[in-house]
């Protein structure tokens, strides 16, 4: 049973340009969360998703970001005219109803 | 106050000593907690969940005390191994199923 699966592992973009990082949950879970962590911070709650829904977008950046679910396909972060700021590491993880959280390995992004 | 607190350390301990941790949170009615751990430039991986009857895996001992709303971990024998990022995570009712972070504590074993 594959893990939370991440890609890219590793992006680089340039400011005003579109970053999106893909997330891919474990088998048999409908539960998809991602969380930002800037350098030596801890990790920051960003959004809950279900397939087809959002649950808690309280953690979201009100400009710039989205997040979706689709049914079918990867949970999809969307940062749109990246800053330097957004220069991160941003974990997905994915849970059971109910369960532990899994975490994927992570998408690094580098603005330059 | 901040829904979920911890020391940052760093804890800085020799091989073979036990070190504690304690981490405390702000909502009454949360039902779920989890201390999971961190290495560098890693994702945080769950380490053990905490039940109310306290539970042991191996040299890791985690408990829960309600009434004060703290939750621990204590760490037998330490191992070189064991230097991360330790974070208390706590699920409160009324967010769905969103889990909070503490900010973590970091835990340094010296040969």
């Amino acid at each position: 049973n594959a893990g939370v699966m991440q890609n890219p592992r590793h992006l680089v973009r340039r400011r005003g340009q579109e970053a999106r990082l893909r997330c891919s949950p474990m088998k048999g879970h409908s539960h998809v969360y991602w969380y930002r962590q800037l350098p030596e911070e801890g990790l920051k709650f960003m959004v809950y998703l279900q397939k087809e829904n959002i649950i808690d977008e309280s953690g979201m950046p009100k400009e710039r970001f989205s997040a979706e679910f689709p049914k079918e396909g990867p949970s999809i972060l969307r940062i749109q005219q990246v800053v330097r700021g957004d220069s991160a590491a941003y974990f997905c993880a994915s849970s059971p109803p109910g369960g532990e959280q899994f975490f994927g390995p992570g998408t690094r992004l580098t603005v330059l | 106050r901040k829904e979920v607190e911890q020391d940052p350390g760093p804890f800085n301990v020799p091989e073979g000593a036990t070190v504690a941790f304690n981490c405390t949170y702000s909502n009454s009615a949360s039902q779920s907690f989890f201390w999971y751990r961190q290495d560098c430039r890693k994702e945080p991986k769950l380490l053990m969940s905490v039940y109310s009857s306290g539970n042991e895996d191996g040299r890791f001992t985690a408990q829960l005390n309600r009434a004060s709303q703290y939750i621990s971990l204590l760490i037998r024998d330490s191992k070189l191994s064991d230097s991360a990022t330790y974070l208390c995570v706590v699920n409160p009712l009324g967010y769905g199923q969103n889990f909070v972070f503490g900010p973590g504590t970091r835990l340094s074993v010296l040969p």
